[in-house]
Order: structure tokens, then C-alpha cells, then sequence
């Protein structure tokens, strides 16, 4: 199984502040990378796949970047609505991982 | 749109069956693959099973092999999932998601005594 290992696992920042999340595979993953946004009771939404190109509708403030095995998800100023967990995931192997979540909360 | 909406959650006993149904619309669903996701309360994600657009390949995670069966019907815009021996560590939210990275809305299963 293709391992991905996430970080931080947790974050306080302030609104406008700029947020980066590091995400690292345990095997290339040929930039088949996932990042997705969860609120509470919600399901998961897709932001960003292909590891930088993003999903219609998705504001321009998320970005995805990184290749191989080593990936970034950037949010450029940071609003109460981006309130949430966040994931990487990979969908190279037809067994899909994720990693354990980076929890953002505004200060 | 396209919307993916899951059904058939619901309180089981251990050792009973459910079969959750996932309703596609909104895009060609016989030309894309499916899977299951699940999220355990208070857990991360947890791919469960996949299925080709065909209907041809099937893969289940080590935990669900042997008691669980993914299913489509492309006539009906239809995914299933068919889960047998429930045991109290599937209790989980249950996602179907495409391989377009399209989300449905979950159904939530519960096994409990």
C-alpha cells in the first residue's frame, strides 16, 4: 500500500494568514494527488487534483504544487469559511490512500 | 451538476447485512470506475472498494474482502454495496466518490447490539 504521511496535523492561524500543508508519499505516485476539504458534518470536496490543476468553482487562493513524492496544498490568505480538515490523497494505485487529515482552525 | 446520493444507512446488529445504493446523475456514469470510501466517527478516510465503469475489475481493501460486494448497474446511474458479517469497526460514514473525485453526500451505517 502506498503510504501518505501528512503535516501538521493541526493548525491555528489568523485570518489573511497564508497556510501551506506538506504531504509525502511513501512511493512516486506519478502526481496522481488529491487534496480535499472537509467541514464538520460534511462530506470531503475536491480542491485540487492532479496535484496543481484546480477544480472548477475553487477559489484562485488554493494552489497545489509538488511532484514525486512530495506535495504541497497553499491557501494564499486564509478566510473563516476555510475553516476545516483538509487531505491528501492519492489515486495512482486503484487502492485509494489518504492522509490523516491537517485540522486548520481560525485563532 | 453532477450529484451522488448514497442511501440505505441505517442500525444494524453485529453479524447482519446491509446494501447501500449510490443514485449518479449529472454525467456519462458507465464511463467512469467507482469506489466506496468510509469514515469512521471522529477518523480519517478509508478507501473500502472499487469498480471499473464496466463492471469487470473489482478491488476491496483487506478489511472488507470476503464480506462486502460492490455492484453497478450503468442502465440505472447505480452503485451498490452489499455488506454482510457487519462487525462494529464498519460503523463508519459511507461515501461513493468517483474517479472524477466527485463526492457524494454519505449514508451513515451504524452496528451496534
Amino acid at each position: 500500500d502506498i503510504q501518505m504521511t501528512q503535516s501538521p496535523a493541526s493548525l491555528s492561524v489568523s485570518v489573511g494568514d497564508r497556510v501551506t500543508i506538506t504531504c509525502r508519499a511513501s512511493q512516486g505516485i506519478n502526481n496522481f494527488l488529491v487534496w480535499l476539504q472537509q467541514k464538520p458534518g460534511k462530506a470531503p470536496k475536491s480542491l485540487i487534483y492532479a496535484a496543481s490543476t484546480l477544480q472548477s468553482g475553487v477559489p484562485s487562493k488554493f494552489s497545489g504544487s509538488g511532484s514525486g513524492t512530495d506535495f504541497t496544498l497553499t491557501i494564499s490568505s486564509l478566510q473563516p469559511e476555510d475553516s476545516a480538515t483538509y487531505y491528501c490523497q492519492q489515486y495512482n494505485s486503484y487502492q485509494w490512500t489518504f492522509g490523516h487529515g491537517t485540522k486548520v482552525e481560525i485563532k | 451538476e453532477v450529484q451522488l446520493v448514497e442511501s440505505g444507512g441505517g442500525l444494524v446488529q453485529p453479524g447482519g447485512s446491509l446494501r447501500l445504493s449510490c443514485a449518479a446523475s449529472g454525467f456519462t456514469f458507465g464511463s467512469y470506475s467507482m469506489n466506496w470510501v468510509r469514515q469512521a466517527p471522529g477518523k480519517g478516510l478509508e478507501w473500502v472498494s472499487y469498480i471499473s465503469g464496466g463492471g469487470v475489475t473489482i478491488y476491496y481493501a483487506d478489511s472488507v474482502k470476503g464480506r462486502f460486494t460492490i455492484s453497478r448497474d450503468n442502465a440505472k446511474n447505480s452503485l451498490y454495496l452489499q455488506m454482510n458479517s457487519l462487525r462494529d469497526n464498519d460503523t463508519a460514514v459511507y461515501y461513493c466518490a468517483s474517479t472524477n473525485m466527485d463526492w457524494g453526500l454519505g449514508t451513515l451505517v451504524t452496528v451496534s447490539s
